[in-house]
């Protein structure tokens, strides 16, 4: 069936580097993808979504990459920061589709 | 949170018991959505509602039951039908502006275990 997954599930950075993590998905009708972060205990927050019409959008310190050739979504974060630490998801919709379809999502462990 | 409101933080179900958690939003939205978290794992559609009086089953519907009478209202039951309900449970809402997609915003979930 379709699906979205992701490649790694734990990801270890020290402060200040970049962080690249990383998504694929399997629907090549696809056209809306976002990333969520979810801190323990508590509901996800959006953090940037993007289009299929663009391969690359910009936020605060992050930036979300969409190749469609090859189905894959990556999420960017500049100067990582222990806050940052957090799980991430990825998810995708199709247009006239109602739900979101989540990947299992990564582990994000920031040292200082 | 986004203007969406669950409660309570920690509920604890006994054999057989049926127990409801409340998901209540201002945000105008007519899409909301009930979804199931397990440990180290990611979200699962329970069941979702799209406009008033009216909602489908999710992936893992079986043992749950949902209303939907108020639009800024959908509250879950765990019925006594669910052999493992322990989990953390999240509600969700959306405009519904199809064909456009637009994000789900949660609330801050409800922890259920089971005595």
């Amino acid at each position: 069936g379709e699906s979205v997954g992701l490649h790694l599930p734990t990801l270890s950075v020290q402060e200040g580097d970049n962080s690249i993590i990383n998504c694929a998905y399997s629907n090549s009708a696809s056209d809306y993808f976002i990333w969520y972060k979810q801190e323990s205990g508590k509901g996800p927050q959006f953090i940037i979504d993007i289009r299929s019409n663009m391969d690359k959008r910009q936020g605060q310190r992050v930036t979300v990459l969409l190749n469609k050739t090859v189905k894959h979504l990556s999420l960017q974060i500049a100067a990582t920061q222990p806050g940052d630490s957090a799980v991430y998801f990825c998810a995708e919709n199709s247009s006239g589709y109602s739900t979101l379809t989540f990947g299992k999502g990564t582990m994000l462990l920031v040292s200082p | 949170d986004g203007g969406i409101t669950q409660s309570p933080k920690y509920l604890f179900r006994k054999e057989g018991q049926n127990v409801t958690l409340s998901c209540e939003q201002n945000l105008n939205h007519d899409a909301m959505y009930w979804y199931r978290q397990d440990p180290g794992q990611g979200l699962r559609l329970i069941y979702y509602s799209q406009i008033v009086n009216d909602f489908q089953k999710g992936d893992i519907a079986e043992g749950y039951s949902v209303s939907r009478e108020k639009k800024e209202s959908f509250p879950l039951t765990v019925t006594s039908a669910q052999k493992n309900p322990t989990a953390f449970y999240l509600c969700a809402s959306r405009a519904d502006k199809r064909p456009i997609n637009e994000k789900l915003f949660f609330g801050s979930g409800t922890q259920l275990s089971v005595l």
